[in-house]
């Protein structure tokens, strides 16, 4: 079975700042692949990176890069100079390679990011 | 390229009542998903199908909710006799037949039906 923990309930950054979002994850799947969405208050589910157990370097889209620690079984995402739009809740999510029941995703129970002016 | 497409967005049920969220995937993705946030919590796996086949429904209640996708049509979930903890936001998610590569993982999520049993 898969987990995705999340431990950061809330977080504040202050505009322009840069932030990092936890995220560690359980699996015995030797392949599989790491999300990060954005869920602003609209309620719509933003695919923001992606990360997958075999790359060898670290994801990054635009202001968001993923510090993947694959020893640590960590998966953080950091939001380089934070904009008021980024406020919303993250959720990080994880699923496994192959086919049936291996395509779900697991998500974590999700950290609440506000962007002070 | 039209995105993943839900209705209704909002729905309003008694208890008692038939709940019936539809789910048209992207165009050329044949794989849909179906997810269940109840409030204040991250989304849930309900089940996963293919055109006229359920792949996996390990996250299905076992009474009440049905899940399915025909040949042609959107994908539907249906719960029947709602209840209270029904209300939740129920998203759909498509994904392409698999490649081989990693653009297979992503799913790309519908803006979510918000359903609310009084």
């Amino acid at each position: 079975a898969q987990k995705i923990t999340q431990t950061q309930p809330g977080m504040f950054v202050q505009e322009k700042e840069a932030v990092t979002l936890d995220c560690t994850y359980d699996t015995s799947d030797q392949s599989y692949g790491l999300f990060w969405y954005k869920q602003p208050s609209s309620g719509e589910m933003i695919f923001l990176i992606y990360q997958g157990s075999y790359d060898e370097q670290n994801a990054t889209e635009g202001r968001y890069s993923l510090n993947f620690q694959k020893a640590r079984k960590s998966a953080n995402l950091v939001i380089s100079a934070s904009q008021l739009g980024d406020s919303a809740m993250y959720f990080c999510a994880m699923r496994g390679a192959g086919s049936g029941s291996a395509r779900q995703l697991t998500f974590g129970s999700g950290t609440q990011l506000t962007v002070l002016p | 390229n039209a995105g993943v497409m839900q209705n209704p967005r909002h729905l309003v049920r008694r208890r008692g009542q038939e709940a019936r969220l539809r789910c048209s995937p992207m165009k050329g993705h044949s794989h849909v998903y179906w997810y269940r946030q109840l409030p204040e919590e991250g989304l849930k796996f309900m089940v996963y199908l293919q055109k006229e086949n359920i792949i996996d429904e390990s996250g299905m209640p076992k009474e009440r909710f049905s899940a399915e996708f025909p040949k042609e049509g959107p994908s539907i979930l249906r719960i029947q006799q709602v209840v209270r903890g029904d209300s939740a936001a129920y998203f759909c998610a498509s994904s392409p037949k698999s490649q081989g590569t990693y653009h297979d993982y992503e799913q790309y999520f519908g803006p979510g039906t918000r359903l609310t049993v009084t």
